[in-house]
């Protein structure tokens, strides 16, 4: 069975500085996706960034970037210039390529200090 | 509308009441899925909607847990016979078409059930 392990409860950044937030999985699947989803205390859960397993290169979405290691079944968010609205829980999810069923980390709380 | 919503915002339950859960998706979003989150828990699946059949309801935890989707838009969640245990947060979320994996799934802002 797949799961998905993230083993920071909580992770603290001054504002502007970069913050790793990391995710193991693991799956015996050759064609998954990844994501990183961000749940402000709102609770709208948000899409952050998706990498296709088959994608070498690493997905970037403006300050938000992957580093994917697929023989290490890691996939860490990287935040750079971190700002007060990233305040939130950050999940990070699979599925297999061409299943809808999402398979969840069980979240990172991310504190931005002003 | 802009969003998915979801009605009410907060529920509370006596135990051993019934309760229902709705979720309106995107406008002309052909998929629909719902979740539980347990607190400091992610998001677990529930079931799935291509719009009025319900694909997939693997997840739904036991028989007192209902879900529809009549018409292919609006979908509500029953809980029959509420238990502490079911206290959670409900999500739903849509997406445009299939709901495969590139195909990116939007959340209302949940329902936050509690059952005293």
């Amino acid at each position: 069975a797949q799961t998905v392990t993230q083993s920071q409860p909580e992770m603290s950044v001054q504002e502007a500085e970069t913050v790793t937030l990391s995710c193991t999985y693991d799956t015996s699947e050759s064609d998954y996706y990844l994501f990183w989803y961000k749940q402000p205390p709102s609770r709208q859960m948000i899409l952050v960034i998706r990498q296709e397993a088959y994608k070498q290169q690493n997905a970037t979405e403006n300050r938000f970037s992957v580093n994917f290691q697929k023989a290490a079944k890691s996939f860490s968010l990287k935040i750079s210039d971190s700002q007060l609205g990233d305040a939130a829980m950050y999940f990070c999810a699979y599925s297999a390529d061409s299943n809808y069923q999402l398979i969840w980390g069980a979240g990172t709380k991310l504190i931005i200090k002003p | 509308g802009a969003g998915v919503s979801q009605s009410p915002r907060y529920k509370v339950a006596k135990r051993g009441q019934d309760v229902a859960l709705r979720c309106d998706p995107i406008s002309g979003h052909v998929s629909l899925f719902w979740y539980q989150q347990a607190l400091g828990q992610g998001p677990e699946f529930l079931t799935y909607f291509q719009n009025e059949a319900q694909l997939d309801k693997s997840g739904l935890p036991s028989d007192r847990f209902f879900a529809e989707r009549p018409e292919g838009s609006v979908s509500t969640l029953k809980i029959q016979r509420t238990q502490q245990e079911d206290s959670a947060v409900y999500l739903c979320a849509s997406s445009l078409v299939s709901g495969a994996s590139t195909d990116t799934q939007y959340f209302g802002p949940g329902t936050r059930l509690t059952v005293l």
